[in-house]
Formats: structure tokens, C-alpha cells, sequence
């Protein structure tokens, strides 16, 4: 299985600020990476795909680089509705797995 | 608009069968472009993909729970289903339906429900 390891685990942060979060893998694979947004009581949302395409209708403050074993998500100017926990996935092989979240609190 | 809802049982006895549904409104289960699939989320183990299954047929299962778990679709009610036998507590999770691209990404999830196992 392929090992998704998230930091920060938490980082706070205040309107405005640029936020990067890092996912880090067992193994080296292609781009096939996901970053997904879930607020409380709610489903995980697709932000990124295919480690730095932009998902339909995800503002372009979300952006992610990388490849091989470290990929980033980075929020360019947070807005008060990403103050959310963050997930990264890949889809190189089976199991699919997921890190263990990033969430992102307000400072 | 395709919107995927969980339904089931949010409580069931240890040892037993879960089960749950997820019909598809707004699109054909049908489609040649999607899986569909179960994920599930318990404060200790985060985001757990049990397994998807394909208009053809195909299914993929995680090998951690693959001894127990049964997907399956019915096309005449466009819906598919999630079977877990042998649960324990630490079956607890919200359970989520989802769809997955042809890449595998999931594009759109249920609301999801929660499952509680206890006597």
C-alpha cells in the first residue's frame, strides 16, 4: 500500500495568509495525487487533481505541485470558507489511500 | 445535476450484516465513464476507501476488508450497494457513496451516514 503522511497535521492561520501543506509518499508514483476540502458535517470536496489540476468551479487561489514522493497544496490568500481540514489521495494503485488531514484553523 | 444519497440502518449488532444503498438521481449508473464506490471516515483511521465497482462488472475491493465486503449494482433501480458482514466497533465510520473518475478521483460523494455497531 502506498503510505500518504500529511504536515502540519494543523497550522492556524488568518485571512489572507498563504498557506502550504505538504503530502509526502511511501513510494514514488506518477502525478496521480488529489487534494479534497471537507468542512465540518460535510462530504470531502475535489479541489486538485492529477497533483496540480484545477477541479471545476475550485477558485484559483488552490494550486499543487509535485510529483515523485512530495506534493503541495497551497491557498493563496485565505479566504474565511477554507478555514477547513485538508486530504490529500492518490490513485496510482490499488488501495486507494488517503493521508491523515491537514486542518486549517484561524489564528 | 447527479446527487448521490446513503440510505441504511444506522445501527447494527456486532457480528451481523451493514447495509447500505446509494440510488443515483441525475445520471445513469450506467455510464461507461464512472465507478462507484464506498469510503468511510472514523476519527481514528481518517479516510478508508472500501471499494468501487464498474458498469462492466469489474470490482475492486481494499484487501484489508476485501473477506467481508460485497459492492454491487442494480441498473434497474440505478443504485448500487455496500455489504460489510462480520462487523465490529471498529466498523464505526461514516460511511460515504461515491463516484470516481476514470482516474479514480472522486468527483462527487453522498452526504454520508453514520454507522454505529452495538448490541
Amino acid at each position: 500500500d502506498i503510505h500518504l503522511t500529511q504536515s502540519p497535521s494543523s497550522v492556524s492561520a488568518s485571512v489572507g495568509d498563504r498557506v502550504t501543506i505538504t503530502c509526502r509518499a511511501s513510494q514514488d508514483f506518477n502525478s496521480w495525487l488529489a487534494w479534497y476540502q471537507q468542512t465540518p458535517g460535510k462530504a470531502p470536496r475535489l479541489l486538485i487533481y492529477a497533483a496540480s489540476s484545477l477541479h471545476t468551479g475550485v477558485p484559483s487561489r488552490f494550486s499543487g505541485s509535485g510529483s515523485g514522493t512530495e506534493f503541495t497544496l497551497t491557498i493563496s490568500g485565505l479566504q474565511p470558507e477554507d478555514f477547513a481540514t485538508y486530504y490529500c489521495q492518490q490513485t496510482n494503485s490499488f488501495p486507494l489511500t488517503f493521508g491523515g488531514g491537514t486542518r486549517v484553523e484561524i489564528k | 445535476q447527479v446527487q448521490l444519497q446513503e440510505s441504511g440502518p444506522g445501527l447494527v449488532k456486532p457480528s451481523e450484516t451493514l447495509s447500505l444503498t446509494c440510488p443515483v438521481s441525475g445520471g445513469s449508473i450506467n455510464s461507461r465513464d464512472y465507478y462507484w464506490g464506498w469510503i468511510r471516515q472514523s476519527p481514528g483511521k481518517g479516510l478508508e476507501w472500501i471499494g468501487s465497482i464498474h458498469n462492466s462488472g469489474s470490482t475492486y475491493y481494499n484487501p484489508s476488508l476485501k473477506s467481508r465486503v460485497i459492492i454491487s449494482a442494480d441498473t434497474s433501480k440505478n443504485q448500487f450497494s455496500l455489504k460489510l458482514s462480520s462487523v465490529t466497533a471498529a466498523d464505526r465510520s461514516i460511511y460515504f457513496c461515491a463516484r470516481h473518475n476514470k482516474f479514480w478521483y472522486v468527483d462527487l460523494w453522498g452526504r454520508g451516514t453514520l454507522v454505529t455497531v452495538s448490541s
